[in-house]
């Protein structure tokens, strides 16, 4: 069964430094998510991106945050400069976007820990 | 407010029991879906159903169950003779028409620990 995939499963940064978190969406899906876990608490939605374009972003996703689509298959989040609140579980998500289809499916996670 | 509301924190039974998960949504939209996603210890979220709002049949799957009720707005999730596999954390989640349904907002979610 297609699948979300992401990478890294896990990165320790130092505070201040820039992180890449990579993402492989299901193929044939249009839409693209990013949703922060903190440990303990519950899914935040971060952005969701369509069409080479953010369709929607919350008040968590400031400047310091970007997302990318640098070629047909993946999808990164960028943090410029990681605050040691940003230490999450960081989900990639898609969704095909068929009226049939709107099921957003999640990726494994990236546990980023900013220390 | 909060849109999803999951009031049980942390249920625990023993195998074998039946265990019912509550979930109650609030939304203004007449047409939303609603989400169970699974997340086991080992962090991934697991989809595990998805409801829309015009369809208020109950689903079985399995051990599942689901319970829609739009006259309560709840949306509860029963798991029959839990196994202790089930161990998990259970989010309930709602995408709303308003947002082009790009949004999931999820509840803050039960953790189920089912014991041998």
């Amino acid at each position: 069964e297609p699948e979300v995939t992401q990478t890294p499963s896990h990165q320790v940064t130092q505070m201040g430094q820039e992180v890449i978190l990579r993402c492989v969406p299901i193929s044939n899906h249009l839409y693209f998510y990013w949703y922060r876990q903190i440990l303990g608490q519950k899914v935040e939605f971060l952005v969701s991106f369509y069409n080479n374009e953010i369709s929607e972003k919350s008040e968590i996703f400031d400047d310091q945050f970007s997302v990318e689509r640098p070629d047909g298959s993946n999808f990164t989040l960028k943090i410029r400069s990681t605050k040691l609140e940003d230490s999450a579980m960081y989900f990639c998500a898609s969704m095909s976007g068929s009226y049939s289809g709107n099921t957003i499916y999640f990726g494994e996670g990236s546990w980023l820990t900013v220390v | 407010a909060q849109k999803v509301t999951q009031a049980q924190t942390e249920i625990s039974v023993v195998e074998k029991e039946d265990v019912t998960l509550d979930c109650v949504y609030e939304t203004r939209d007449t047409t939303y879906y609603l989400f169970w996603y699974k997340q086991p210890p080992s962090g991934e979220l697991v989809f595990l159903i998805r409801r829309n709002s015009f369809d208020e049949q109950n689903e079985i799957s399995g051990r599942y169950s689901w319970n829609f009720q739009k006259s309560t707005s709840s949306f509860n999730f029963t798991i029959t003779a839990s196994q202790v596999v089930d161990s998990a954390v259970y989010f309930c989640a709602l995408s709303e028409e308003n947002t082009g349904f790009q949004k999931l907002v999820f509840g803050t979610g039960t953790r189920l620990l089912v014991s041998p």
